[in-house]
Formats: structure tokens, C-alpha cells, sequence
């Protein structure tokens, strides 16, 4: 146990569903992440939140919506999603977002999604 | 475009030797590293991190750091079933802003230690 509790663990969902993805964080972080991890990629950064405020959006399609209503509490609005957008969705927190501390990430068990 | 290279394996290496594991970055600026561990199945779990040239050991995992090669690696040693599982390298720029655009990934090696 990490300290971050992500739900669902699994989901599927058609491409016209409307789904969210939780995560929870009770380590007293202020940032936190979504990442994406298909298989035989890397893992790719998403979004970053620190203090409630979002500092990156690495490109994403507007079909990923996030929301950070508090330094605890993250989540990922999906819409209208492709199938190739079936991975694994991993939350994760640090301290804070400075070079000195945005490293040492502590990563939920993520969520694993198929689009049909 | 930032890169790290790690050979996807997988890497099998009996039990009790010793584990290498080999990443290379393309960004010169480059100030961290960072090794994680993810078991099939499981979320990445931080192991190791290392910010100067040199070694740096903790229990039974040191890693490497070559700044001028560009050239970070794990080792292993005394090698255990329980250590099978791919073992990500990450890298960080930190920019004189003091910002920060977050970890870049390898895909990975998996290691399997065979009994």
C-alpha cells in the first residue's frame, strides 16, 4: 500500500461512455499525476497538478479531461474514447513539483481500461 | 526530444549472481535518475535514485551514474527469485527556472532470476 488509492482497478467502456477515474492521495502531497502505460511503451506523463493547479499537459486529447478539486483528490473525465486508448492509467504523487522532489513518485495500482 | 534507452530483455540471470541492468539518455542537462521496479501486474515503486557520478549502494542494489557517457545502470547482487520484474529507468532535467517537466521513462528491462 502506497498510500495512493486509485478506482476502479478495471473498467470497460464503450467509445460513447462517459467514464471517471478516482484517485485519492493520504500521504500530504501537493502534486499529483496522471500517467499513461501501454504495453511496449514507455511510461507517458499526462497531467501534472501542484497545489491544485495544473503546470503540464503533455498533449493530450481533449477526450482526457482531468480535475484537481484539492491537493488529495484527482481525477480523469473520459469521453468518447478510441480503443487505442486501452492502457493502463497510473496515478501518482510527490511532494511537491520542484526538481528536488517531483522524482520520487509514489504510483496507485492504477486502472486498467479496454475501449470497445 | 528527450530519450532513455533501456534493452527490453528479457534479462535472465541465475539466482545468487549479479543483476546488470543498462540505461542511456539523450539530454546532456539531465540531473536525476531514478530506478524503478514494477512487478506484472502492480504499480512502478521507486528503488533508487542517484544524482552525482559515481556509485551509490543501498543493501543489495547499487547504482551508476556516468554523466559524461550518459550512461546510468542497476546492479544487483545476490540475486533473488523475488527480484524478477521489469525495472524502469527515469530521468529528469531540472531547468534553471526551477521548474520542472517531470520524468522521462524507459520502456523498461525485464529481468527474470531464475531459481
Amino acid at each position: 500500500e502506497t498510500g495512493v488509492t486509485q478506482t476502479p482497478r478495471h473498467l470497460v467502456m464503450g467509445m460513447t461512455n462517459k467514464k471517471s477515474l478516482k484517485c485519492e492521495q493520504h500521504l500530504g502531497h501537493n502534486a499529483m499525476y496522471w500517467y499513461k502505460q501501454s504495453a511496449k511503451k514507455p511510461l507517458e506523463l499526462m497531467f501534472v497538478y501542484n497545489f491544485k493547479e495544473q503546470t503540464e499537459n503533455n498533449s493530450v486529447p481533449s477526450r482526457f479531461s482531468p480535475e484537481c478539486p484539492n491537493s488529495s483528490h484527482l481525477f480523469l473525465h473520459l469521453h468518447t474514447l478510441q480503443p487505442e486508448d486501452s492502457a493502463l492509467y497510473l496515478c501518482a504523487s510527490s511532494q511537491d513539483f520542484t526538481p528536488a522532489t517531483n522524482e520520487k513518485l509514489f504510483f496507485g495500482s492504477g486502472t486498467q481500461l479496454s475501449v470497445l | 526530444q528527450k530519450e532513455v534507452e533501456q534493452n527490453s530483455g528479457p534479462l535472465s540471470v541465475p539466482e545468487g549472481a549479479i543483476a546488470s541492468l543498462n540505461c542511456t539518455y539523450s539530454d546532456r542537462g539531465s540531473q536525476s535518475f531514478f530506478w524503478y521496479r514494477q512487478y506484472s501486474g502492480k504499480s512502478p515503486e521507486l528503488i533508487m535514485f542517484i544524482y552525482s557520478n559515481g556509485d551509490k549502494e543501498d543493501g543489495r542494489f547499487t547504482a551508476q551514474l556516468n554523466k559524461a557517457s550518459q550512461y546510468v545502470s542497476l546492479l544487483i547482487r545476490d540475486s533473488q527469485p523475488s527480484d524478477s520484474a521489469t525495472y524502469l529507468c527515469a530521468v529528469n532535467v531540472a531547468y534553471s527556472g526551477g521548474g520542472a517537466d517531470g520524468l522521462t521513462f524507459g520502456k523498461g528491462t525485464h529481468l527474470i532470476i531464475q531459481p
